[in-house]
């Protein structure tokens, strides 16, 4: 399968523990973004990388959030102290780069809820 | 003013008639738009990207870019029951989606 990967698919956690989630891109693909998505709402940026660069981040996006690509391949997103608020689903997706318009295509999504 | 903007729905459209989504921008320096639709449950599938004003298209789908007013639209032809979904406008560089508008094809 050489799209978008994404792990673990579902996550239930206690409030106040940390989660960390994992986003294996195309491979090609040099861009990679996470969004959060609440019901009835359309993909929220988060952040997103060029390489290992963390090129911005949303200000939606609270210190309890980090996230990394260190190799600029996979990336891995962590909460920190979850809040029931971050119950959602999280989704990666990748996009090319270079001259010209490249598509983003999405992972299947990481659904978070916290009890 | 949010940055992309869609009619919510639901837009109800008969099987077999013509569906037409509408989305609105604001920052006038997008340079690429895309259709994404999205099943209950699932994360969004690309079905249109348009980066040139007029139109294009792929199949029963067609996207419609106007810069100069700050729109794209997306129709559907022939639509069929299973077009029943949630389709998200997103504008790039930093790609923002619009919050959707939910489609039903009645039978």
């Amino acid at each position: 399968d050489t799209g978008v990967s994404q792990n673990p698919r579902h996550k239930i956690t206690k409030r106040g523990q940390n989660v960390t989630f994992r986003c294996d891109p195309i491979s090609e693909h040099n861009r990679l973004y996470w969004y959060r998505q609440t019901l009835g709402q359309g993909p929220e940026f988060l952040t997103y990388f060029q390489n290992e660069a963390q090129l911005e981040k949303s200000r939606l996006l609270s210190d309890r959030f980090s996230a990394e690509r260190p190799k600029g391949s996979f990336s891995t997103l962590e909460i920190q102290r979850t809040e029931q608020g971050d119950s959602a689903m999280y989704l990666c997706a990748s996009r090319g780069d270079g001259t010209g318009h490249y598509e983003q295509y999405f992972g299947p999504g990481t659904r978070l809820t916290v009890t | 003013q949010k940055e992309v903007e869609q009619n919510s729905g639901p837009l109800s459209v008969p099987e077999g008639a013509i569906a037409s989504l509408n989305c609105t921008y604001s920052d006038r320096g997008s340079q690429s738009f895309f259709w994404y639709r999205q099943y209950s449950g699932k994360s969004p599938e690309l079905i249109m990207f348009i980066y040139s004003n007029g139109d294009k298209e792929d199949g029963r789908f067609t996207a419609q870019l106007n810069k100069a007013s700050q729109y794209v639209s997306l129709l559907i032809r022939d639509s069929q029951p299973s077009d029943s979904a949630t389709y998200l406008c997103a504008v790039a560089s930093k790609i923002i989606f619009g919050s959707g508008t939910r489609l039903s094809i009645r039978p």
